[in-house]
C-alpha cells in the first residue's frame, strides 16, 4: 500500500514571504498522480495543484509550485508571496494510475500566515 | 470548475436513528464518487468507493451494513448511517470524479457534512 508522509504538522510564514511544505511518499508504481489540496477553516477541500508522475516538468499554478523529485519520492509545495488567505490545512495526496481513483492522503500540514 | 454539493451541511440526531447524506455533482456526470471520514485535526480516511449502478466497494474496517451507500444516478450518491451511535459523530466528505473534464483524474470535493449523534 502506498503511504504519504507529511513530516511538518505545523508551519508558519509571514505575509509576502515564501514557504515550502514537504511531502514524501512510498510506492512501487511508476505511473501515478500527486496532488496538493487545501482545506481552509470552512473545511471545503480545494485542489491547489496536481502533478503527473510521467511529467518531468514541475507543475506551477500562479503562486504555487511543486518540486517533484521522482527518484527521491518527494513532492514539496512552494507558496510564494504568501497571503493571509493561504492559511489552511494542506494535504498531500497520491493516486495510483492503474488501481482505482481513490486518493491516499497524508496527515496534513497546518499553515499559519502572520501579518 | 466542477461543483459538488452535499446535503445536509450539518445534522444532529439521536442515538439509534438513521441519517442520510446526499452528494450531488451539479455540472458533470460522476461515474465514481467517494466517501471520506475526517476526525478533528486529522486527515481524510477513505470509507468507500461508489460506482453508478453497482455496489459500493468498502475499505477494510468499514462496516457496509452500517454505512449504506447508494449511487443510483450519475449525479447522486447517498450515504446512510444506520443506527447511529455517538462514535459515528464525524465530518463526512464526498468527492466525485469527472471523467470527461479537462483534468479527468481530478476529484472534486463536496463541502462536507458534520454529523453529531447524541
Amino acid at each position: 500500500a502506498q503511504t504519504v508522509t507529511q513530516s511538518q504538522p505545523e508551519m508558519s510564514v509571514q505575509e509576502a514571504e515564501t514557504v515550502t511544505l514537504s511531502c514524501t511518499y512510498d510506492t512501487s508504481e511508476s505511473d501515478y498522480y500527486l496532488f496538493w489540496y487545501k482545506q481552509p477553516p470552512s473545511r471545503q477541500m480545494i485542489l491547489v495543484i496536481r502533478q503527473e508522475a510521467y511529467k518531468q516538468q514541475n507543475a506551477t499554478e500562479n503562486r504555487f509550485s511543486v518540486n517533484f523529485q521522482k527518484a527521491a519520492k518527494s513532492f514539496s509545495l512552494k507558496i510564494s508571496d504568501s497571503q493571509l488567505g493561504d492559511a489552511a490545512m494542506y494535504f498531500c495526496a497520491y493516486r495510483s494510475r492503474n488501481s482505482g481513483y481513490a486518493l491516499n492522503f497524508g496527515k496534513g500540514t497546518s499553515l499559519l500566515v502572520t501579518p | 470548475g466542477a461543483v459538488v454539493s452535499q446535503h445536509p451541511s450539518w445534522v444532529i440526531c439521536k442515538s439509534g436513528t438513521s441519517v442520510k447524506i446526499e452528494c450531488r455533482s451539479l455540472d458533470f456526470q460522476a461515474t465514481t464518487m467517494f466517501w471520506y471520514r475526517q476526525f478533528p485535526k486529522q486527515s481524510l480516511m477513505l470509507m468507500a468507493t461508489s460506482n453508478e449502478g453497482s455496489k459500493a466497494t468498502y475499505e477494510q474496517g468499514v462496516e457496509k451494513d452500517k454505512f449504506l451507500i447508494n449511487h443510483a444516478s450519475l449525479t447522486l450518491s447517498t450515504l446512510t448511517v444506520t443506527s447511529a451511535h455517538p462514535e459515528d459523530s464525524s465530518f463526512y466528505i464526498c468527492s466525485a470524479r469527472d471523467p470527461a473534464g479537462g483534468l479527468g483524474d481530478t476529484q472534486y470535493f463536496g463541502p462536507g457534512t458534520r454529523l453529531t449523534v447524541l
